[in-house]
């Protein structure tokens, strides 16, 4: 059964950057996943689709700031230059051949 | 560019069923996943499940037995219905394109209470 791992909580400062990890439960570490982005009272956004070797396609108009990386069963979501507008919640997600899974979701908080 | 948009009641009584209608613009349904994912106020995503453009379908095993989804070509939509809800159904109601979700509707509030 596919399982999700992400931290509850993160934090950073304005300006700097980030990188938000979603762990893969064993034997799924060569999945893809897909990270979304929902601030607060808002839906989610599809910020980007994550392969295993750490290539990435991001959604329509998600900025250069936002990139992801992969090692071994992580996924990574790095943010460059933290904005106010990028405290939210961040949700990996992956699918196999049952139902997708969706993370628990980090909050992050821009200090 | 795709957009998604859900309606539906937003108030639904115990015992009944839920039934939400998302309308696809900007493209076809034709080819693609369609999703229906929840989420419980203050609480992180569930994924109710999603159908293929031609039909088949594939549900999350908890609310498998409550769950329909059906598509409407010729109106571009897709619809979810939900039997028997209880109070744990109230949610925001989003429906989404593909099982990776690129592209997602604003969402829905739905409350189930008498």
């Amino acid at each position: 059964q596919l399982v999700l791992t992400q931290s509850p909580s993160a934090s950073a400062s304005l300006g700097a950057s980030v990188k938000l990890t979603c762990t893969l439960n064993s034997g799924h570490s060569t999945y893809a996943i897909a990270w979304h982005q929902q601030q607060p009272d808002k839906g989610p956004r599809y910020l980007m689709l994550l392969n295993s070797d750490g290539s990435h396609n991001k959604g329509d108009g998600i900025p250069d700031r936002f990139s992801g990386s992969s090692s071994g069963a992580e996924r990574y979501l790095t943010i460059f230059s933290l904005q106010s507008e990028d405290e939210a919640d961040y949700y990996c997600q992956t699918w196999g051949t049952g139902i997708p899974v969706f993370g628990g979701g980090t909050r992050l908080t821009v200090l | 560019q795709v957009q998604l948009q859900e309606s539906g009641p937003g108030l639904v009584k115990p015992s009944e069923t839920l039934s939400l209608t998302c309308t696809v613009s900007g493209g076809s349904i034709s080819g693609s996943y369609w999703s229906w994912i929840r989420q419980p106020p203050g609480k992180g995503l569930e994924w109710i499940g999603h159908i293929y453009y031609t039909g088949s379908t594939n549900y999350n095993p908890s609310l498998k037995s409550r769950v329909t989804m059906s598509l409407d070509m010729s109106k571009n939509q897709f619809s979810l219905r939900l039997s028997s809800v209880t109070a744990a159904d109230t949610a925001v109601y989003y429906c989404a394109k593909n099982v990776f979700a690129d592209y997602w509707g604003q969402g829905t509030l739905v409350t189930v209470s008498s």
